[in-house]
Parts: C-alpha cells; sequence; structure tokens
C-alpha cells in the first residue's frame, strides 16, 4: 500500500515568494495533519483537517500560511510570502478514526529552505 | 504551553547498552502514551504505546513504563544496537484513537560501536 505521499521532497525558495506544499493522505484516512519540524521547537502542528473539514487551526503561525483539503485525496500547505524562518521541514501525515491501532502515519517530509 | 517535557535532548550509548528516554505530562486527561521513532530524512512512525490501565508494555527490546501517579513515562531500549540510532518522540492524547497527539520535543539517540 502506497503511504503518504509528500511533494516536493526539497524546496529551496528566496524571501518573499509563494511557497506551496502537497500531500495525498493514505486512501480511506479521513483525518489529515500539517506538521512542522524544527530542531529548536521539535514537531509542531500547524492545522488538521477531519473528513476535509479544518478542525484545529490553532498552530498555525499567523496569516502568511493557509491550508486546504479541496478532497479526501488531497491537501496543500501555503506559505505567502515565504520568509528565512520558515525553514523547516514540513510533515504531511494521515489518520483514520476507529482504526485498531491509533497511529499516526507520516509521510517523508517537504524540507524547506528559504534563503 | 509545552505539554510533554522529553529528555534529554540527545543521547549516546554503547552498543549493548540500555537506552533511557523520559517523559513527562502535565494534562491527566492524556490517556494514550505513544512513542515514535524517526530516521533521517523520513517521517516518524510507530515504535510502541501504552495506556495508563497498565504500568510496562514491553515489545521486543522495547519497552515503555508508565508512572500515573508521577506523570511520567519512559522508553528503555535493551541492548541497544547501531540501527536503533534515531529520532524518538514521545506523544500524548486523550483517548485511544484521538488523532490529536501532543509531542515531546525529541531525543536524538545515537549507537556507538
Amino acid at each position: 500500500d502506497a503511504g503518504v505521499i509528500q511533494s516536493p521532497r526539497h524546496e529551496v525558495t528566496e524571501m518573499g515568494q509563494e511557497v506551496t506544499l502537497r500531500c495525498k493522505p493514505i486512501s480511506g484516512h479521513n483525518s489529515l495533519f500539517w506538521y512542522r519540524q524544527t530542531m529548536m521547537r521539535g514537531l509542531e502542528l500547524l492545522i488538521y483537517f477531519n473528513n476535509n473539514v479544518p478542525i484545529d487551526d490553532s498552530g498555525m503561525p499567523e496569516d502568511r500560511f493557509s491550508a486546504k483539503m479541496p478532497n479526501a485525496s488531497f491537501s496543500t500547505l501555503k506559505i505567502q510570502p515565504s520568509e528565512p524562518r520558515d525553514s523547516a521541514v514540513y510533515f504531511c501525515a494521515s489518520f483514520r478514526t476507529g482504526g485498531i491501532t491509533g497511529e499516526l502515519f507520516f509521510g517523508e517530509g517537504s524540507r524547506l529552505t528559504v534563503l | 504551553q509545552q505539554q510533554v517535557k522529553q529528555s534529554p535532548q540527545s543521547l549516546i550509548v554503547q552498543k549493548g547498552g540500555i537506552s533511557i528516554i523520559n517523559c513527562a505530562y502535565e494534562n491527566t486527561a492524556f490517556d494514550y502514551f505513544p512513542w515514535y521513532q524517526q530516521f533521517p530524512g523520513k517521517g516518524p512512525a510507530l515504535l510502541i504505546a501504552i495506556r495508563p490501565d497498565v504500568s510496562e508494555k514491553k515489545e521486543g527490546r522495547f519497552t515503555i513504563s508508565f508512572n500515573k501517579s508521577a506523570k511520567q513515562f519512559s522508553l528503555h531500549i535493551m541492548d541497544s544496537q547501531p540501527g536503533d540510532s534515531a529520532t524518538y518522540f514521545c506523544a500524548a492524547s486523550q483517548g485511544f484513537g484521538n488523532e490529536k497527539l501532543t509531542f515531546g520535543t525529541g531525543t536524538r539517540l545515537t549507537i556507538i560501536p
């Protein structure tokens, strides 16, 4: 089975540019999460969706960040305009409510570098 | 507000030794405590998890010890191997199957020959 698929794996951009990160969750999973990982702060939950509806976006750092989930198989995280402090690895993860293990499945991440 | 505190930040253990990572939580409503393992360039993956109705859970060389009164839990890796070198995250949530996990800040474990 395909896992959570993220793209791009690496992105280098200049300050002020728009960045779009993409995620395809595992088929059948009804919750999707965006996390940001940095050395200083570890894994931070940015936003999560349940059945394509945003449930909690309290972790989104500021208005420059936005996320959408137009359907059950696709989500985007957009940063506009990007800043050097946004440099991090961004993970998408999916989850199936009612699953046996309660396991959150992560993608391999998108490493963003803003110059 | 950090609700799950993890220590140490980094740990070096000799091959064959015991690796111990500790976590403490504040929210008494937490009742599901998983550990995730992350290798370089990969996303975290579930390693082992425990619920507070037991004080210990063992899977192979990995054991979670849980102290409800102290609000602490720890991961023990017995006979540590170089392949165990990774970053380990503890986490907590309210209710098994509640997808909103609160993660610790991670421990970078290095096993040396």
